[in-house]
């Protein structure tokens, strides 16, 4: 176990449909990253928050959005699905935010847009 | 452009043998971790071990080592004592960028057999 903690584990939606995905953090980690893996992209790099700030954003659709609130927890909002967002979202934290940080990851939510 | 590189998409061992799976990577930064991840068949991502690229000395955790050649920008994962468990996907990363978001490799499917 990461300590790290995603809600809901799995989701089946309908195109056109708007999800969120839930992150909370290992204790005491300041910064936590999203990345979606599906079959044919492999682990791509979504967006990263610090201490409640977006700090870096990767190949993330104008239609996702995220935030981190005041008790670090993190939210992925993704809306007007589409077939292609089916994927596993993971979450990852660390401690704060550097190339010398681990990253751990939760369990990850399973999307199937139908 | 960062890029991680795993040239062996399958392999395959036999229990309590051991396998050694490869990984080339690129950047430009002198001090950085390296981490090498499991993704079994639940699809969590677990993190099997990490180098310091600064350290000379190879890490190890257990049944899993490292070959960490760091001007070759080689990083190697030997897992000795093969195991059923040991049978999943394995991912090679690093963290590139102010954000620290990890690249990662396309990773290497290992089998264990009896």
């Amino acid at each position: 176990d990461s300590g790290v903690t995603q809600t809901p584990k799995h989701l089946i939606t309908a195109t056109g449909q708007r999800v969120t995905l839930r992150c909370s953090p290992r204790s005491g980690d300041l910064s936590v990253y999203w990345y979606q893996q599906s079959l044919d992209q492999g682990l791509q790099f979504l967006i990263q928050y610090y201490n409640g700030e977006e700090r870096a954003k990767g190949n993330i659709l104008e239609r996702f959005s995220a935030q981190q609130f005041p008790d670090l927890h993190s939210e992925l909002n993704l809306s007007s699905l589409e077939l292609g967002d089916s994927a596993l979202y993971f979450c990852a934290s660390s401690p704060r935010q550097g190339l010398q940080e681990t990253q751990y990851f939760g369990p990850g939510t399973r999307l199937l847009v139908l | 452009a960062q890029t991680v590189t795993q040239s062996q998409p399958e392999m395959s061992v036999q229990e309590a043998e051991t396998v050694t799976l490869s990984c080339t990577y690129d950047t430009s930064e002198s001090d950085y971790y390296l981490f090498w991840y499991k993704q079994p068949p639940s699809r969590q991502m677990i993190l099997v071990i990490r180098q310091e690229a600064y350290k000379q000395q190879n890490a190890t955790e257990n049944r899993f080592s490292v070959n960490f050649q760091k001007a070759a920008k080689s990083f190697s994962l030997k897992i000795s004592d093969s195991q059923l468990g040991d049978a999943a996907m394995y991912f090679c990363a690093y963290p590139t960028g102010t954000a620290s978001k990890l690249t990662f490799g396309t990773g290497t499917r290992l089998q264990v057999t009896l």
